[in-house]
């Protein structure tokens, strides 16, 4: 079946560091990727998107690439800061299809 | 616009009660789901409706159900509250074409004791 992998959290860094969180995928056929992010009491946010091999999503800072030939959307950011802590999601969908396929999450927080 | 709206926004049930969890959305979105958020486990689809009065189960129905008499309301009932049903509750629309992001309600944190 498909299923969404993430790095293992907590994630603790400090202000302006490099940011890079892990997600693999395992599916048949070619997905569209996610990653959403929830800030403390509130829902998820999509922050980007890829709808196909090669395809940058990008938004406030954070990029990932969707990588066909490592089933990888890593998700980065060159500078952090502390309005980044939020829990991260990697997800995926097919077209037509009604379901995202979510990863566990991973819990983000940077210091000051 | 407020676009998707979930009441309450917290609850207490001891077990075996009933309730029902209200979510609204205000975009004329086709597609409507909830799923549940357990710690470690993601998010998991519950139910989904791809349109007024056609709803269908996801993952993990047992012990909901689900009706979708208008485009704009989702609600998900809960029969008989037991305490693995403690989780936080999320509800999903997007539109039918186009963009494939779904778009969340701030959830309804429910605790079963």
């Amino acid at each position: 079946g498909n299923s969404v992998t993430q790095m293992e959290g907590p994630v603790t860094l400090s202000e302006e560091a490099f940011l890079t969180i892990n997600c693999t995928y395992t599916a048949t056929g070619y997905p569209s990727l996610f990653w959403y992010v929830q800030y403390p009491g509130e829902g998820l946010q999509l922050l980007l998107k890829a709808t196909k091999a090669d395809d940058k999503g990008s938004n406030k800072g954070f990029e990932a690439t969707y990588r066909k030939e490592t089933t990888s959307f890593h998700l980065e950011k060159g500078s952090v800061q502390v309005s980044d802590s939020a829990v991260y999601f990697c997800a995926l969908t097919f077209q037509g299809a009604q379901k995202l396929v979510f990863g566990q999450g991973t819990r983000l927080t940077i210091n000051p | 616009n407020a676009g998707v709206t979930q009441t309450p926004k917290f609850q207490v049930l001891k077990t075996g009660q009933s309730m029902t969890l209200q979510c609204a959305q205000d975009m004329n979105h086709e597609y409507m789901s909830w799923y549940r958020q357990d710690p470690g486990m993601g998010l998991r689809l519950i139910h989904y409706s791809v349109g007024a009065g056609i709803t269908d189960q996801g993952e993990v129905p047992n012990g909901y159900n689900v009706s979708r008499s208008t485009t704009e309301d989702f609600p998900l009932r809960l029969l008989s509250a037991a305490p693995s049903q403690t989780s936080v509750y999320f509800c999903a629309s997007r539109p039918q074409t186009g963009s494939y992001g779904y778009t969340f309600g701030s959830g309804t944190r429910l605790t079963v004791v």
